[in-house]
């Protein structure tokens, strides 16, 4: 599973956008990009994930570019309970693949009233 | 649905002591992982599951860890002794194979202190 580069922490106002971004450079064809948050004492949360298109759901969006070789995660409006640490994965999926959940070190989002 | 269940939530051994976690996936999951989270770092997979049957074991240290999952359901991880250095909360995650499944849930963890 390819490697990835986050910045390890990041500020945003409460209310306004946090773009948080992940550079994926090695990323191959049939991996996709994952993102986890974890808030304090609790078990990793799956967010959002993609391939090649951008994707939204309730919680966040994520765009990837067309190289495929970063994507950024956007939470469009931060709430303080959005504090916490967020991880991008890139793996092939399903398992049956060879896919696992590896994560790095994470960029540490701390949203400010 | 129910979560990822795991327990103890909290335990405090001495070294060289043994110690045991239990997970009890989502119903239905195939795939079961174990992960180690020391302090200010990222979780550490430890084994990863399909049904009964170990994927990947590499960076369990297996002079001292075991993990099994009788029957392809329930989980438990050990270590025997345990050492200072062992001191991390434990996670366990669940997935449903499949394209648009394969998501993995965790549980709450188990934090372990080795004193």
């Amino acid at each position: 599973d390819a490697k990835t580069t986050q910045p390890p922490s990041m500020d945003c106002a409460e209310g306004r956008a946090a773009n948080l971004p992940c550079n994926h450079s090695t990323i191959s064809g049939n991996e996709y990009v994952y993102w986890y948050r974890q808030i304090h004492s609790q078990g990793p949360q799956y967010i959002i994930h993609g391939l090649k298109n951008n994707e939204t759901n309730e919680m966040a969006s994520l765009i990837i570019t067309e190289d495929r070789k970063s994507s950024t995660l956007i939470l469009p409006h931060a709430t303080l309970r959005d504090t916490a640490v967020y991880y991008c994965i890139v793996r092939v999926s399903p398992w049956s693949q060879g896919g696992k959940l590896i994560f790095g070190q994470g960029t540490e989002l701390s949203v400010k009233p | 649905e129910a979560g990822v269940a795991q327990s103890p939530r909290y335990k405090i051994i001495e070294k060289r002591q043994s110690v045991a976690f239990w997970c009890n996936p989502i119903s239905g999951h195939a795939t079961l992982y174990w992960y180690q989270q020391i302090l200010g770092q990222g979780p550490k997979l430890l084994i990863q599951f399909q049904n009964n049957g170990v994927v990947d074991d590499s960076q369990l240290p297996k002079d001292r860890f075991s993990a099994e999952r009788l029957k392809g359901v329930d989980s438990t991880l050990k270590i025997q002794p345990a050492k200072l250095e062992d001191s991390a909360v434990y996670l366990c995650a669940s997935s449903l194979d499949g394209l648009a499944g394969d998501l993995g849930f965790f549980g709450p963890g188990t934090r372990l202190t080795v004193l």
